[in-house]
């Protein structure tokens, strides 16, 4: 089944202690996105991947890291998490950018204190 | 930049009735238009979609049309049910070109419920 898939779903943290949040998908997609969904503000980016080694900051990168050492997976690093950061997280991915459907995780929601 | 206005939520309507969720959009170039769903829990899925003007999207039952001379990508459908309640994101992926170009910039969400 064509799919992308996060882990954790739920999480909860304190502020400093570094998370990371896995994204992973397994239809070859070159394109992949991370986007953080706050109320009344819809889905905003953080970051961006064209492809392996290639990525770029969205609209809202700050305290935000990426990699991308594999096609099929995007992880999402907060090095040290603040409360402004709690949020509902949506991996994504296409195949490219433009105007391919992306196809999105089911979110990690992630509480930090 | 880009920008998608949605009308405010939340709608609540009665099942059979019928639905609009209007969506205007502040975009250079053409972009492409979309609507995803996010049903309870769930991530955000594609609901329909449109590139180039004039095009109507449609699944479903719903349906958009892609209005150039009006900016606007309203959703429509004739009879809802208790199913379709979930929250709906109007968005546009740019093909302006340079960083900006394939990123996708959504509306704030409407929740829509529907009751029996």
């Amino acid at each position: 089944e064509a799919q992308v898939t996060q882990n954790p779903r739920y999480l909860i943290t304190v502020t400093g202690k570094k998370l990371t949040v896995t994204c992973s998908q397994n239809m070859n997609h070159e394109y992949m996105s991370w986007y953080r969904q706050d109320p009344g503000l819809g889905l905003r980016q953080i970051y961006y991947s064209m492809n392996v080694e290639v990525t770029d900051k969205g609209d809202v990168p700050e305290g935000y890291k990426v990699s991308r050492k594999e096609k099929r997976n995007f992880p999402l690093i907060l090095e040290s998490p603040s409360p402004n950061q709690t949020s509902l997280y949506f991996c994504a991915s296409s195949l490219d950018r433009g105007r391919e459907t992306q196809y999105f995780g089911p979110g990690t929601r992630l509480l930090v204190l | 930049g880009d920008s998608v206005t949605q009308m405010e939520g939340p709608v609540t309507l009665s099942e059979e009735a019928f639905l609009t969720i209007n969506c205007t959009y502040t975009a250079t170039g053409y972009p492409s238009l979309f609507w995803y769903v996010q049903y309870p829990g769930e991530g955000l899925q594609l609901l329909l979609k449109a590139t180039k003007a004039d095009d109507k999207g449609s699944n479903k039952g719903f349906e958009a049309t892609y209005r150039k001379e009006t900016t606007s990508f309203h959703l429509e459908k004739g009879s809802v049910q208790v199913s379709d309640s979930a929250v709906y994101f109007c968005a546009l992926s740019s093909n302006a070109g340079g960083t900006s170009y394939g990123k996708l910039t959504f509306g704030q969400g409407t929740i829509l419920t529907v009751h029996p």
